[in-house]
């Protein structure tokens, strides 16, 4: 079946450093992809998605594009700030579900 | 922006008994869905919903489960005998449609059966 597969955290930075968390997935067909971000004491929100190849989603200053080449969705952003501490999950749609990934732990330090 | 509710944001109950889970979701959103999340796992597809009936559901989503759209706008999930493996996070979700239309969560019910 479809699956995704995160990074494992977590994943401690100082301020102002490069984040980069790799995903990879496994699906039939063409999924949409996701990348969802749980602060803490919240629910999931989307924070970005791209729904097919070559497709550059972004919000936020975090940025991941859908690699079909490599069945990858890795997220990035250039300069965390503390209020970026929170548990990222990325996620694929297919067949009226959403499979997600681990989840990673980031926590920026100041 | 409007958003996905979900009421009670915790819920404590002895094993055996039954418990409702209730989600509002976002008003002009056509398709609604249930996960869960038990501690230190992944987030897990439950069930999905459309046009009243079940789209699609997962192998977690056996006989003690059911879900129902009593009127217009609630969402619930129901548990007919909980077990203590039943303890979770519970997350419901709407969307305008599957695909490239984003599903919207609730901040989630946290379950705990004793």
């Amino acid at each position: 079946g479809d699956s995704v597969t995160q990074m494992e955290g977590p994943v401690t930075l100082s301020e102002e450093a490069f984040l980069t968390i790799n995903c990879t997935y496994t699906a039939t067909g063409y999924p949409s992809l996701f990348w969802y971000v749980q602060y803490p004491g919240e629910g999931l929100q989307l924070l970005l998605k791209a729904t097919k190849a070559d497709d550059k989603g972004s919000n936020k200053g975090f940025e991941a594009t859908y690699r079909k080449e490599t069945t990858s969705f890795h997220l990035e952003k250039g300069s965390v700030q503390v209020s970026d501490s929170a548990v990222y999950f990325c996620a694929l749609e297919s067949d009226y579900k959403l499979s997600f990934g681990a989840g990673t732990t980031v926590t920026v330090r100041a | 922006e409007p958003e996905v509710t979900q009421t009670p944001s915790h819920q404590v109950t002895q094993m055996g008994q039954e418990v409702i889970l209730r989600c509002v979701p976002i008003s002009n959103h056509l398709y609604f869905y249930w996960y869960r999340q038990i501690l230190g796992q992944k987030v897990e597809f439950l069930v999905s919903f459309y046009n009243n009936e079940i789209s699609e559901k997962s192998e977690i989503f056996d006989d003690q489960f059911s879900v129902e759209r009593p009127d217009g706008s609630n969402f619930t999930l129901k548990i007919r005998s909980t077990k203590l493996e039943d303890s979770a996070m519970y997350f419901c979700a709407s969307s305008k449609r599957t695909g490239n239309q984003p599903q919207h969560f609730g901040d989630g019910t946290r379950l705990s059966i004793l």
